[in-house]
């Protein structure tokens, strides 16, 4: 599976879009990015995913490069609810299910 | 529409007991799997069950720890003689049987080993 490169933390004011980067410049052709996000003491939930094509949903975009090698996912107006760890994830779909959480981006947002 | 349930939420055992998790998937969604997080540690998958039947438990330490996804009733993830290692919040997530795979997450079951 390729490995993900994600920053540690970021700070975003309340009501801006939150930009989170992803590096993934291994991923091979048939590999979906998938996010996840853990609010403290909660468990992950899904927030989107996506192959080529960018992605919207009510809760994010997601933005993929055309080499594929990265993504951002966008937070449009960030609430201090939005606050948890954010991780991005590579995995092909014949076992998507083996989520593999590394240490994520802590996101703050602040008021 | 409810969603994964787990229970207990806490769970203190002391060395030597038993541990017995339950998760209920959400309405519909035929397969479940557990996960582990093991203090300032990501989630780590352990296995993966559709109704009576184990798909992959490649994450599964090789001892004291099974699993069960009956016909009926919720999944079981049972630990046995437990050790202070097991210190762990366990999640168990459900997906619906077809499609590209969105897991849901239950809110977890914190198992402490005294």
């Amino acid at each position: 599976d390729a490995k993900t490169t994600q920053p540690t933390s970021m700070d975003c004011a309340e009501g801006r879009a939150a930009n989170l980067p992803c590096n993934h410049s291994t991923i091979s052709g048939n590999e979906y990015v998938y996010w996840y996000r853990q609010i403290h003491s909660q468990g992950p939930q899904y927030i989107i995913h996506g192959l080529k094509n960018n992605e919207t949903n009510e809760m994010a975009s997601l933005i993929i490069t055309e080499d594929r090698k990265s993504s951002t996912l966008i937070l449009p107006h960030a609430t201090l609810r939005d606050t948890a760890v954010y991780y991005c994830i590579v995995r092909v779909p014949s076992n998507d299910y083996k989520l593999s959480f590394g240490a994520g981006t802590t996101v703050t947002v602040r008021a | 529409n409810a969603g994964v349930m787990q229970n207990p939420r806490h769970l203190v055992r002391r060395r030597g007991q038993e541990a017995r998790l339950r998760c209920s998937p959400m309405k519909g969604h035929s397969h479940v799997y557990w996960y582990r997080q093991l203090p300032e540690e990501g989630l780590k998958f352990m296995v993966y069950l559709q109704k009576e039947n184990i798909i992959d438990e490649s994450g599964m330490p090789k001892e004291r720890f099974s699993a069960e996804f009956p016909k009926e009733g919720p999944s079981i993830l049972r630990i046995q003689q437990v050790v202070r290692g097991d210190s762990a919040a366990y999640f168990c997530a459900s997906s619906p049987p077809s499609g590209l795979r969105e897991l849901f997450f239950g809110e977890g079951s914190r198992l402490t080993v005294l």
